[in-house]
């Protein structure tokens, strides 16, 4: 079964770091584009930071560029985000999601189930 | 930045109904416009990618149109199982954004 799984959130302060990793299985991870998507809940989807194959193209939205960095490793089939000066705003279910097809710019055919940070005082 | 403006936002329909669910792009994006479909406490699901294309295993009452800056979505004959919110994404362009989402109810 092809399924994405994302861990490594939870509750910390504003200022804060985090890492959250996506593992992927049931196909060869390193033949595909990956993402990060994010979504406060009960609200819209937000793309975050995107990776082709290799991890030497990548891509941030504005809100998150010098903050967050994409990277992953393939050997074992792992895709992360590193999380810095963490803010209220950032507070949101994290979702790992597989490129279809292209290496940056592509639908996203699987999604993880999330992973929740909260960033609170 | 591409933003991309769904119409409309909640609709309340009867089973059986056909639901058209427009997206409209802020300049051309080609075809680089994707569907998808998220129930409550789910991830979202690929319906339709590159504006027509429907996605493996999804039922054939769902079929998406359009290029451009004008997409649309349409459930035809819709079941109970389709009420959730649904989101269109451009990638023809970095950032890749997504709509604000419509929400489909049954009535």
């Amino acid at each position: 079964e092809v399924q994405l799984v994302e861990s490594g959130g939870t509750v910390l302060r504003p200022g804060g770091s985090l890492r959250l990793s996506c593992v992927g299985s049931g196909f060869n991870f390193d033949d595909y584009g990956m993402s990060w998507v994010r979504q406060v809940p009960g609200k819209g989807l937000e793309w975050v930071s995107g990776s082709n194959w290799e991890g030497v193209t990548t891509g941030y939205a504005d809100s998150v560029k010098g903050r967050f960095t994409i990277s992953r490793d393939n050997a074992k089939n792992s895709l992360y985000l590193q999380m810095n000066s963490l803010r209220a705003e950032d507070t949101a279910l994290y979702y790992c999601a597989r490129h279809a097809y292209y290496p940056l710019l592509d639908a996203f055919d699987i999604w993880g189930q999330g992973t929740m940070v909260t960033v609170s005082s | 930045e591409i933003v991309l403006t769904q119409s409309p936002d909640f609709r309340s329909v009867t089973p059986k109904e056909k639901v058209t669910i427009t997206c409209r792009a802020s300049q051309s994006i080609g075809s680089g416009l994707h569907w998808y479909q998220q129930k409550p406490d789910q991830s979202p699901k690929l319906l339709i990618k590159y504006a027509s294309q429907s996605f493996s295993g999804v039922p054939s009452r769902f079929s998406g149109s359009g290029s451009g800056t004008d997409f649309t979505l349409t459930i035809n004959g819709l079941e109970a199982e389709d009420a959730a919110t649904y989101y269109c994404h451009q990638s023809s362009f970095l950032p890749t954004t997504f709509g604000q989402g419509t929400k489909v109810e049954i009535k």
